[in-house]
């Protein structure tokens, strides 16, 4: 079955600085699509950013990169430049692609709080 | 293009009464998707509309809820009689094509959520 993992408490970062929210995951299927969600308090989720499990490079989105290693079956977030607007829940998500299947598997989100 | 839409943003009723959430995906998506998410813990599927058909229902906790799409189009999904366990936040999410190669274009949209309370 697959599973995401996200243990790290609340996290703080100074505003401008780079920061990483750490994401594991589990999956037997070979072919599988990686994502990361935003959840501000105003509860809307904000899709970021996807890697595909084929995909040779780390996906990137401006401030917004997945560093993807898929050995050790992680796909962490790193946020450059972090604002104050990032402050908010990160979501990691995860869907096998290679059945009819098209659902998403959450991992239990991650709190970032930036401070000025 | 409007997004994803969901009604009512807050629900508050009694243990055994019944609610009723609905989703309007956005114009065109054929998937539709509910997800809950019960305080502290994760985002969990229930089921996945592919127009007016239930293409995975594998998540629906129980038979006290039932989900239907009429036409294809919006959704509603039902909760009767409701449990204290039934309380959380109500995710619907829709995307445009069936992710057969995957790919960021048919990432899910979702909706702002209702938040669901049982006393």
């Amino acid at each position: 079955a697959q599973k995401i993992t996200q243990t790290q408490p609340g996290m703080f970062v100074q505003e401008k600085e780079a920061v990483t929210l750490d994401c594991t995951y589990d999956t037997s299927d070979p072919s599988y699509g990686l994502f990361w969600y935003k959840q501000p308090s105003s509860g809307e989720m904000i899709f970021l950013i996807y890697q595909g499990s084929y995909d040779q490079q780390n996906a990137t989105e401006g401030r917004y990169s997945l560093n993807f290693q898929k050995a050790r079956k992680s796909a962490n977030l790193v946020i450059s430049a972090s604002q104050l607007g990032d402050s908010a829940m990160y979501f990691c998500a995860m869907r096998e692609e290679s059945g009819a299947n098209s659902k998403l598997t959450f991992g239990k989100g991650i709190t970032l709080s930036v401070r000025p | 293009e409007a997004g994803v839409t969901q009604f009512p943003s807050h629900s508050v009723i009694e243990k055994g009464q019944t609610v009723t959430l609905r989703c309007d995906p956005i114009s065109g998506h054929d998937n539709l998707y509910w997800y809950r998410r019960v305080m502290g813990k994760e985002i969990k599927f229930l089921l996945h509309f592919v127009k007016e058909s239930k293409q995975d229902e594998s998540g629906m906790p129980n038979n006290r809820f039932l989900a239907e799409r009429t036409g294809g189009t919006y959704s509603t999904l039902k909760v009767q009689p409701a449990e204290l366990e039934d309380s959380g936040v109500y995710f619907c999410a829709s995307s445009q094509d069936f992710p057969t190669s995957g790919g960021f274009e048919y990432e899910q949209y979702f909706g702002p959520g209702t938040r669901l309370t049982v006393t």
